[in-house]
């Protein structure tokens, strides 16, 4: 079945550095990709998103970069902080779809 | 504030004893989902309404269901809980539907004695 993977389990960044986390689809007819932030103990919490009419959208500290051609999506956070320590999950919505499948996650770890 | 609530945050029951669990919003969406996780584990849909219209995923047991009695409340029923329904069950809104972010509750863990 079509499924959204993440390529590391686990990212270890020291704060103040960049952090990039990659995802993978393999969906070709997704068209709508979400990205979310779990604490440990609370529920996932929506942080940008793009359809895929984009190729990039950015927010505060955030980026989400989409490449259709290899269906890859990223999240770039920059000058990473100790709060940003959490898992990562992407989403993807198909076209035609009814729900949104979650990624695996990945885990981000800032080191002070 | 709280957007999506969930009562209760921790809830133990026993094996094959029915448990209820609650979500309520102040948003006023449309579109109310339960999922389940698993440690370590992504959410895993297992049903949404869209207003009143109840949408069941095809793999979600038979065990778990739902009830939307108005647009603020969603409640979740296992009718008889087994060692493999421990997780944590996760409450979402959405206005319209999936094409849009969710706003998800932190959740209620739930332990099978």
């Amino acid at each position: 079945g079509e499924s959204v993977g993440l390529h590391l389990p686990t990212l270890s960044v020291q704060e103040g550095d960049n952090s990039i986390i990659n995802c993978a689809y393999s969906n070709s007819a997704s068209d709508y990709f979400i990205w979310y932030k779990q604490e440990s103990g609370k529920g996932p919490q929506f942080i940008i998103d793009i359809r895929s009419n984009m190729d990039k959208r950015q927010g505060q500290r955030v980026t989400v970069l989409l490449n259709k051609t290899v269906k890859h999506l990223s999240l770039q956070i920059a000058a990473t902080q100790p709060g940003d320590s959490a898992v990562y999950f992407c989403a993807d919505l198909g076209a035609g779809y009814q729900k949104v499948t979650f990624g695996t996650g990945t885990k981000l770890q800032v080191i002070p | 504030d709280a957007m999506v609530i969930q009562n209760p945050r921790y809830q133990v029951t026993q094996f094959g004893k029915p448990v209820t669990l609650s979500c309520s919003q102040t948003l006023n969406h449309n579109v109310m989902y339960w999922y389940q996780q698993k440690s370590s584990q992504a959410p895993k849909l297992l049903f949404h309404y869209y207003d009143k219209d109840f949408n069941n995923e095809a793999d979600t047991p038979d065990n778990f269901q739902s009830r939307r009695p108005n647009t603020s409340f969603c409640f979740l029923d296992i009718r008889s809980p087994g060692l493999g329904d421990a997780a944590m069950y996760l409450c979402a809104t959405s206005r319209d539907g999936p094409h849009q972010p969710q706003h998800f509750g932190d959740g209620t863990r739930l332990s099978i004695l």
